[in-house]
C-alpha cells in the first residue's frame, strides 16, 4: 500500500520570506501523480499544484513550486514571497495512474505566516 | 457553478442514530469518493465510486454504507453512529477520464457523535 509521511507537522515563515514544506511517498509504481492541497480555517481543500511522475520538470505555479526527486520519492513544496492567505494546513497526497483507487493524502503541515 | 454540494454542514447525533450525509455533483465526473479528516491523520478513504452502480471500499470502510444509483448522487449512510465516527466528512469527485485532472472536493460535513 502506498503511504505518504508529511513529517513537519507545523512551520512558520516570515511574510515575504521563503518556506519549503516537505513530503516523501512510499510506493513500488512508477507512473503516478502527485498533489499538493491547502485547507483554510474555512475546511475548502484548494488544489495547490500537482505532478505528473513520469515529468521530469518541477512543476510551477506563481510562487508555489515542487521539487519532485523521483528516486528519493521525495515532493517538497516551495512557497516564495510568503503572504498572511498563504496561512493554512497543507496536505501532500499520491494517486496511482490508471487505478480506481483515489487519494492517498499525508497527516499535513500547518503553516503559520508571521507579519 | 456548484461543483460538489455536501449536505448538511453541520450534525450532531446521539450514540446508535443512523444518519445520511449527502453528496451531488454537477460536473458530470464519473469518479466519486468519501473521506474522512481527523485531527493529525489526513483525510483518509472510507468509500469510494467509479460509476452509477458500482462503489467499493476504501482505508476505513467499517461502520458505513454507500450507493451510487446516479452519476450525480453519492450518499454516505451511518446506520448506528459511534463516537468513534465524530470527525470531518468530505465528498470529492474527478473524471475518469482524464486522471491527471485533481479531484474537486466539496465543503465538508462536520459530525459530532455523542
Amino acid at each position: 500500500a502506498q503511504t505518504v509521511t508529511q513529517s513537519q507537522p507545523e512551520m512558520s515563515v516570515q511574510e515575504a520570506e521563503t518556506v519549503t514544506l516537505s513530503c516523501t511517498y512510499d510506493t513500488s509504481e512508477s507512473d503516478y501523480y502527485l498533489f499538493w492541497y491547502k485547507q483554510p480555517p474555512s475546511r475548502q481543500m484548494i488544489l495547490v499544484i500537482r505532478q505528473e511522475a513520469y515529468k521530469q520538470q518541477n512543476a510551477t505555479e506563481n510562487r508555489f513550486s515542487v521539487n519532485f526527486q523521483k528516486a528519493a520519492k521525495s515532493f517538497s513544496l516551495k512557497i516564495s514571497d510568503s503572504q498572511l492567505g498563504d496561512a493554512a494546513m497543507y496536505f501532500c497526497a499520491y494517486r496511482l495512474s490508471g487505478s480506481a483507487r483515489q487519494l492517498t493524502f499525508g497527516s499535513g503541515t500547518q503553516l503559520t505566516v508571521l507579519p | 457553478n456548484a461543483g460538489v454540494t455536501q449536505t448538511p454542514k453541520f450534525q450532531v447525533l446521539k450514540t446508535g442514530q443512523s444518519m445520511t450525509l449527502q453528496c451531488a455533483q454537477d460536473m458530470n465526473h464519473e469518479y466519486m469518493s468519501w473521506y474522512r479528516q481527523d485531527p493529525g491523520m489526513g483525510l483518509r478513504l472510507i468509500h469510494y465510486s467509479v460509476g452509477a452502480g458500482i462503489t467499493d471500499q476504501g482505508e476505513v470502510p467499517n461502520g458505513y454504507n454507500v450507493s451510487r444509483s446516479t452519476t450525480e448522487d453519492f450518499p454516505l449512510r451511518l446506520l448506528s453512529a459511534a463516537p468513534s465516527q465524530t470527525s470531518v466528512y468530505f465528498c470529492a469527485s474527478s473524471s475518469g477520464q482524464a486522471q491527471h485532472q485533481p479531484q474537486h472536493f466539496g465543503d465538508g460535513t462536520r459530525l459530532s457523535i455523542l
